[in-house]
């Protein structure tokens, strides 16, 4: 089975940091998605990556960042955290266009205080 | 631009019986696929059932089956035989030409025993 693994489960930050939240697939998937997860508004893509080092930017890519250096591994980075920040981020990966779907990590729900 | 829509934010449904999650959809594609993921309390996405747009038989799985109507853009979702581990928040999914996936807002599942 494809493993989508998220490094931390809970993060508890303070407004102005910079924050990295990694993601690791062990399926060899050449895309990788970062959503972020609000009660009311469901899943909404941050960023998302077909290859290394090539990115393109979701519905809400404001305040943040990400890095794909290495096939398996897709960072989200948030420059400097703001409250509104606080949510619950979900990593996914897929190998088949559209019609595969996706594998998800098991979220990370990051508090920024 | 393509939307998903789930107009029923919280569901209920006794132990053993049947509910069916509604679900619609926004597209000028003609070639799609249609998802539903169940994120049980533990957070993790899991992938319950998949329908490709240009099969007209509804796919099922077990206990879950879907009513796919083209025509009008709708994807429900029927669960049999309703058991406590079926509690959780249901998505519904869409997946196009550009690979990304669009969620809509979710339906929280109860299962009274």
């Amino acid at each position: 089975d494809v493993k989508v693994t998220q490094s931390s489960r809970y993060l508890v930050k303070r407004t102005g940091e910079k924050v990295f939240l990694e993601c690791v697939q062990d399926m060899d998937h050449e895309n990788m998605f970062w959503y972020r997860q609000d009660p009311g508004l469901g899943l909404r893509l941050i960023y998302f990556s077909y290859d290394v080092k090539m990115k393109e930017k979701g519905d809400i890519p404001e305040g943040y960042s990400v890095s794909r250096e290495k096939k398996e591994r897709f960072s989200l980075i948030l420059e400097s955290a703001s409250t509104n920040q606080t949510s619950m981020y979900l990593c996914a990966s897929s190998l088949i266009a559209g019609g595969g779907g996706y594998t998800f990590g098991s979220g990370t729900r990051l508090t920024v205080v | 631009a393509q939307t998903v829509t789930q107009s029923q934010p919280e569901m209920s449904v006794q132990e053993a019986e049947t509910v069916t999650l509604s679900c619609t959809y926004d597209t000028s594609e003609s070639d799609y696929y249609l998802f539903w993921y169940k994120q049980p309390p533990s957070r993790q996405m899991i992938l319950v059932i998949r329908q490709e747009a240009y099969k007209q038989q509804n796919a099922t799985e077990n206990r879950f089956s879907v009513n796919f109507q083209k025509a009008a853009k709708s994807f429900s979702l029927k669960i049999s035989d309703s058991q406590l581990g079926d509690a959780a928040m249901y998505f519904c999914a869409y997946g196009g030409a550009t690979n990304k996936l669009i969620f809509g807002t979710g339906t929280l599942l109860a299962v009274q025993p």
